[in-house]
């Protein structure tokens, strides 16, 4: 079974600060995905990747195959940034719909 | 484009009693997923769907049903409610099926179940 471990649980930061979201998981994959959860509950897609490395704002998101490890990276982090922040990789030669989800870190960004 | 509507955002069920959690997507995806997510858990698929017609199976179907008529519905029924189910339930929808790159998935603002 593939798990997948997510670091750290709870993060805190102050304003400015560069974070790192860690992701791990444990067989082949095709895919990772990056969500973003926020407060109120509404799940966002952040970045979808199989290999190197993707920028979008202020995140950046890089994944190595061969360690089975992805990070998640804010950069100048905001408040606007805390949020839960989920990892999910789809398995290597399963069916596409078994996706399975990390229990997500949830980072607090403090003005 | 609204995106992904779920409705209600909030209900408290009895034990044994029944309801639809509604789900539309107005992007013409194929795709369609329910997923739930239980305090310090994942979120785990209950169901999903391929297209109109078209439905099976998740992680953790038991004491749940799907239909999908037409492309834009996919509602997801709960025939007697136990504490078990409980959770907070999120519809999702995308444009093909292989988790690719070009395939992110869209999510509700999800519908926060109790059952007491």
């Amino acid at each position: 079974k593939n798990e997948v471990e997510q670091s750290p649980q709870n993060l805190t930061a102050q304003e400015g600060e560069f974070i790192t979201i860690n992701c791990s998981y444990s067989v082949g994959i095709s895919a990772l995905h990056w969500l973003q959860q926020h407060p109120g509950g509404g799940i966002v897609s952040l970045f979808m990747l199989s290999s190197g490395k993707k920028k979008h704002g202020r995140l950046i998101a890089t994944i190595n195959i061969q360690e089975k490890h992805s990070s998640l990276h804010i950069t100048a982090s905001h408040p606007r940034d805390s949020a839960v922040y989920i990892c999910a990789v789809c398995s290597l030669g399963g069916s596409n719909y078994k996706l399975t989800f990390g229990k997500g870190t949830l980072l607090t960004v403090n003005p | 484009n609204a995106g992904v509507t779920q409705t209600p955002k909030f209900r408290i069920l009895k034990i044994g009693q029944s309801m639809t959690l509604q789900c539309t997507q107005d992007m013409n995806h194929n795709y369609m997923y329910w997923y739930r997510q239980d305090p310090g858990m994942g979120l785990k698929l209950i169901y999903y769907s391929v297209g109109a017609g078209i439905t099976d199976k998740g992680e953790v179907p038991n004491g749940y049903n799907v239909s999908r008529s037409t492309t834009e519905d996919f509602p997801l029924r709960l025939e007697l409610a136990a504490p078990s189910q409980t959770s907070v339930y999120f519809c999702a929808s995308s444009y093909s099926m292989g988790w690719g790159e070009n395939s992110p998935l869209h999510f509700g603002n999800g519908t926060r179940l109790t059952v007491t």
